[in-house]
C-alpha cells in the first residue's frame, strides 16, 4: 500500500489564488519531508525541505514567500502555493526519507499535485 | 554541466527486449545510487537501489554502477508493456537529499 499519501492529485485555480497540497506520511513518522517540482520533460527539482517543529530550507532561486511550507506535525507537510500565477503550473510532489538509515537515501513519493493556474 | 546527464529518450522497443538506460554524473562523491519508475502524472516509485560501486539485481531488473566511470546503469530483461514509464536516476551523496536525472521515456509496444 501507499506509503506516501498526497492530496489534492489535481487542481486548478485562478491567478492570484493560494492552494494548499498536503503530504501524509502513512507507515512512519518523519522529522523531515522534501517537497520537489517537475515541469513537463524536466527532471525532479527539489524546492525545499521540510522540518518538523522548524522552519522549512528552501533551495536558491525558491522564494520562500510564495511557497510556504508547515511541518506541524511528524506525520503531515503541507506546501502553500501563495498567490499563484501561470509559471507556478506544475506537478508538485512530495517526499519521505526511509527511517531504514542502513539504506542511505531511500525515499518514497507521493502520487503528485498537478497544479493548474488559470 | 548538469551534476547528472540522462537521455531523455524516447526509447521505443520491442516486447521481449533487452533495455539498456544509463546515467552519467559528475560528482565523484555520489555514493548511493537509485532507479525510480514513474508513469504519467504519478510520483516516483523506487525500482532499485544501490551503494556505491557493483551490481544488483531483482527480477528482470539490474543495477549497475561504474564510479570510476561516473556511469550508472539499468537493465530490464524481458520488457513488457507494462514496463513503459519514465525511468529517473537519482544520486546522493549522503543522506536524503537527492539529485535526478531528467529521466528516459520507455516505450515497449506488444
Amino acid at each position: 500500500g501507499a506509503v506516501v499519501s498526497q492530496h489534492p492529485s489535481r487542481v486548478i485555480c485562478k491567478s492570484g489564488t493560494s492552494v494548499k497540497i498536503e503530504c501524509r506520511s502513512l507507515d512512519f513518522q518523519a522529522t523531515t519531508m522534501f517537497w520537489y517540482r517537475q515541469f513537463p520533460k524536466q527532471s525532479l527539482m527539489l524546492m525545499a525541505t521540510s522540518n518538523e517543529g522548524s522552519k522549512a530550507t528552501y533551495e536558491q532561486g525558491v522564494e520562500k514567500d510564495k511557497f510556504l511550507i508547515n511541518h506541524a506535525s511528524l506525520t503531515l507537510s503541507t506546501l502553500t502555493v501563495t498567490s499563484a500565477h501561470p509559471e507556478d503550473s506544475s506537478f508538485y510532489i512530495c517526499s519521505v526519507p526511509s527511517p531504514n538509515r542502513g539504506l542511505g537515501t531511500e525515499a518514497f513519493f507521493g502520487q503528485g499535485t498537478r497544479l493548474t493556474v488559470v | 554541466q548538469k551534476e547528472v546527464e540522462q537521455d531523455p529518450g524516447p526509447l521505443s522497443v520491442p516486447e521481449g527486449a533487452i533495455v539498456s538506460l544509463n546515467c552519467t554524473y559528475s560528482n565523484s562523491a555520489f555514493q548511493y545510487f537509485m532507479w525510480y519508475r514513474q508513469y504519467s502524472r504519478k510520483g516516483p516509485e523506487l525500482l532499485m537501489y544501490t551503494y556505491s560501486s557493483g551490481n544488483k539485481e531483482d527480477g528482470r531488473f539490474t543495477a549497475q554502477v561504474d564510479k570510476s566511470s561516473k556511469y550508472i546503469s539499468l537493465f530490464i530483461r524481458d520488457s513488457q508493456p507494462s514496463d513503459s514509464a519514465t525511468y529517473l536516476c537519482a544520486m546522493s551523496e549522503g543522506f536524503q537529499k537527492l539529485v535526478f536525472g531528467t529521466g528516459t521515456r520507455l516505450l515497449v509496444s506488444p
